[in-house]
């Protein structure tokens, strides 16, 4: 199976700042590549498709880039609602792998 | 509104069985593949299984639960279901119904969830 790793586990980061966090698979995914966010006590939500695109909803903050093995999600201004962890998941071959999850937290 | 909900989730001991259920409404359940997803407390997510619109033949699941588990759709009902056998101390977790998206298989709508706990 493709596994998915995320880095960092934790990033510390304060109100306001950029957030980069980078999601890399085992094997080339193509851009099949959703992000989604996670608060406590919540359902997951989807941010980003396809690599790249976003969600209906979603601010223009929230960015995702990459293809094949490396992929990034950045949080261009950090707003107090986006505390929170973000998960990373191919869909490119079964089964759907995510990655561990990075939490953003606030510094 | 696009709505998920799960039920049938509860205590069980080691080795039993449970189905959980997902009722769906807000849009045309038959045209769209759907997931299981699971979360153990204090971890991250786990891909569990999906099937396709029409169902049969085409089901997936992961290695931890394959064998075990049988995912399958009402699709006259709008339900989506997991049956759970041999269940174990691992599998302890909220177990997620998602929708997969329009056009590939990232999940753009989720339930809230129902909580399965295997006790020995």
């Amino acid at each position: 199976e493709i596994v998915m790793t995320q880095s960092p586990a934790t990033l510390s980061v304060s109100p306001g700042e950029r957030a980069t966090l980078s999601c890399r698979a085992s094997q080339s995914v193509s851009s099949n590549l959703a992000w989604y966010q996670q608060k406590p006590g919540q359902a997951p939500r989807l941010l980003i498709s396809g690599a790249s695109t976003r969600a209906t909803g979603i601010p223009a903050r929230f960015s995702g880039s990459g293809s094949g093995t490396e992929f990034t999600l950045t949080i261009s201004s950090l707003q107090s609602e986006d505390f929170a962890v973000y998960s990373c998941q191919q869909y490119d071959d079964w089964p759907h792998t995510f990655g561990g999850g990075t939490k953003v937290e606030i510094k | 509104e696009v709505q998920l909900v799960e039920s049938g989730g509860g205590l069980v001991q080691f080795g039993g069985s449970l189905r959980l259920s997902c009722a769906a409404s807000g849009f045309t359940f038959s045209s769209y593949a759907m997931t299981w997803v699971r979360q153990a407390p204090g971890k991250g997510l786990e891909w569990v299984s999906g099937i396709g619109e029409s169902g049969s033949g085409n089901t997936h699941y992961a290695d931890s639960v394959r064998g075990r588990f049988t995912i399958s759709r009402d699709n006259s009902k709008s339900t989506l279901y997991l049956q759970m056998n041999s269940l174990r101390a691992e599998d302890t977790a909220v177990y997620y119904c998602a929708k997969k998206g329009d056009y590939y298989w990232y999940m753009d709508v989720w339930g809230k969830g129902t909580t399965v706990t295997v006790s020995s």
